[in-house]
């Protein structure tokens, strides 16, 4: 069984610091970790992907994550927010399915306050 | 670019009628189409995924008899809340993915529920 746990339900940062979004999950097997924003009242946007290859893998808009197999981890992070970033961001691991598929196992989600 | 459209983007349904809410994939083949469902204050939880050729697999707690699916070819899919009622309410998102897009998963905007 894979799980994703946020420990983080909320982050409060200001405009230009840093910040890191903490994610963990559990091992079993090939792994697959993405991550999602979920703009306010609205559907979810891929930010980024890990499969295989560099830990540290970049997204859009200055997101990246590293992957580490030691920690069981997938930290999302980002040098210098903006106000737009205010967000809830989701952690997610592919589980397989049954063998027709994988499917996606989200975490709670982290929200993101910037603020000005 | 691969696009999910997802409509209607809000409903508000009676106690003890249906809805059904439709996902159209553009851009890519949508072998895979997974529907979760957004409660309030919750993540997002897992329905069922369909994937062409294979019979849709639904995870515990939801019911073909109470969601019924269709994915009658690589760019529609559609599902229905059948008898809603208030624990049905939330955000329902439609995920769609190719055979090339390894686990991503394209997103429609939702179809928001709200029930009277």
């Amino acid at each position: 069984t894979q799980t994703v746990s946020q420990s983080d339900a909320h982050v409060t940062v200001f405009e230009g610091d840093s910040v890191e979004l903490r994610c963990n999950y559990s091992y079993g097997g090939s792994i697959y970790l993405s991550w999602y924003i979920q703009h306010h009242g609205r559907g979810l946007q891929f930010l980024l992907k890990y499969y295989s290859g560099n830990p540290v893998v970049q997204g859009v808009n200055g997101f990246e994550a590293e992957f580490s197999k030691s920690d069981s981890s997938f930290h999302l992070r980002k040098a210098s927010v903006h106000w737009s970033d205010s967000a809830v961001y989701f952690c997610a691991v592919s589980a397989r399915y049954g063998g027709s598929g994988n499917k996606l196992i989200f975490g709670t989600g982290t929200l993101l306050s910037v603020k000005p | 670019g691969a696009l999910v459209y997802q409509y209607p983007r809000r409903t508000i349904c009676k106690s003890g009628t249906s809805m059904r809410m439709e996902c159209q994939a553009v851009g890519f083949q949508a072998t895979s189409v997974a529907w979760y469902r957004q409660s309030p204050q919750k993540t997002f939880e897992l329905i069922a995924l369909s994937t062409v050729n294979s019979a849709i697999k639904y995870e515990q707690n939801f019911t073909q008899e109470k969601f019924p699916i269709s994915h009658p070819n690589l760019s529609f899919s559609s599902m229905t809340v059948l008898n809603a009622y208030l624990e049905d309410r939330g955000l329902y998102l439609c995920g769609a993915k190719d055979s090339f897009s390894n686990e991503r998963l394209f997103f429609g905007h939702g179809t928001k529920l709200s029930v009277l």
